[in-house]
C-alpha cells in the first residue's frame, strides 16, 4: 500500500510554463518534506511543512500543506530548465521506533525544455 | 564538508555473493538510514539506526543486515545477493528522527547490479 500518492508521475513542459505537483494520502502526517533529486545524486531537501494550511515559498517554488495535513502541493512558476529533476514528497511514519521513519512518494519526474 | 559518503559508487555482483555497502557521515548525526530506489517505486526504507548500537527494520529489510558500532558508520550487508536486489542504494543521516522534522542528508548512492 502506497501511503503517499504523487501525481503526475511524469511532466514535460516548456520553459516559462507553470506547473503543480500533488502529494496525497489518506493518512495524517505530522509534517511533510519535499526533496529534489538530480541524476546520479541523492535527494536534497527543499522544504518542510508542519502546520495545516501552511504555505512556504522558495523563490519560484510555492509549497502548501493541506488543512487536514493529509496532502501537499508544489507549484512552480515560470519553470526553468534548471528545475528539471525528480521531485519527491516524504512524510514521517512510525514503523515502531519513537523517532519515526520517512515514507516517500514515488516521485514526479519533471523535464523543462528550453 | 564531506557530509554523507557512500562507497563504492558502482558494483556488479553475481547471484549468491555477499558484500558490504559502506556509509559514513561526519556531522555527528544520531539517526542514519538505508533506502533502496527502484524505477517507479520511489525510496523504500531498508533499515535504520537511532544511535550507536541500536538498529531496527524498515519496510523492506529481508536479505539485508546492518550494524552501528560507531556514530559515524552504518554499513549495509547483503548476505547472499539476488537479482531482485539490483537497485540504487542511498544512505541518509539526520540530527534527529523524522518526527522531529529534521532534514535527511543523503549520500550520492551506490548503484548495484546483481547478475
Amino acid at each position: 500500500t502506497q501511503l503517499l500518492e504523487q501525481s503526475p508521475q511524469f511532466l514535460s513542459i516548456q520553459e516559462g510554463e507553470n506547473l503543480t505537483v500533488y502529494c496525497n494520502s489518506s493518512s495524517v502526517f505530522s509534517s511533510l518534506q519535499w526533496y529534489r533529486q538530480e541524476p546520479g545524486e541523492g535527494p536534497v531537501l527543499l522544504v518542510t511543512v508542519v502546520t495545516g494550511g501552511e504555505v512556504k515559498k522558495l523563490k519560484r517554488l510555492t509549497f502548501q500543506f493541506g488543512d487536514a495535513r493529509k496532502d501537499s502541493s508544489l507549484h512552480i512558476t515560470a519553470a526553468q530548465p534548471g528545475d528539471t529533476g525528480l521531485y519527491l514528497c516524504a512524510g514521517a511514519k512510525n514503523y515502531g521506533g519513537s523517532q519515526g521513519n520517512l515514507i516517500f512518494g514515488k516521485g514526479t519526474k519533471l523535464s523543462v525544455k528550453p | 564538508n564531506a557530509g554523507v559518503t557512500q562507497t563504492p559508487k558502482f558494483q556488479v555482483l553475481k547471484t549468491g555473493q555477499s558484500m558490504t555497502l559502506q556509509c559514513a557521515q561526519d556531522m555527528n548525526h544520531e539517526y542514519m538510514s538505508w533506502y533502496r530506489q527502484d524505477p517507479g517505486m520511489g525510496l523504500r526504507l531498508i533499515h535504520y539506526s537511532v544511535g550507536a548500537g541500536i538498529t531496527d527494520q524498515g519496510e523492506v529489510p529481508n536479505g539485508y543486515n546492518v550494524s552501528r558500532s560507531t556514530t559515524e558508520d552504518f554499513p549495509l550487508r547483503l548476505l547472499s545477493a539476488a537479482p531482485s536486489q539490483t537497485s540504487v542504494y542511498f544512505c541518509a543521516s539526520s540530527q534527529g528522527g523524522p518526527r522531529g522534522n529534521q532534514p535527511q542528508h543523503f549520500g550520492d548512492g551506490t548503484r548495484l547490479s546483481i547478475l
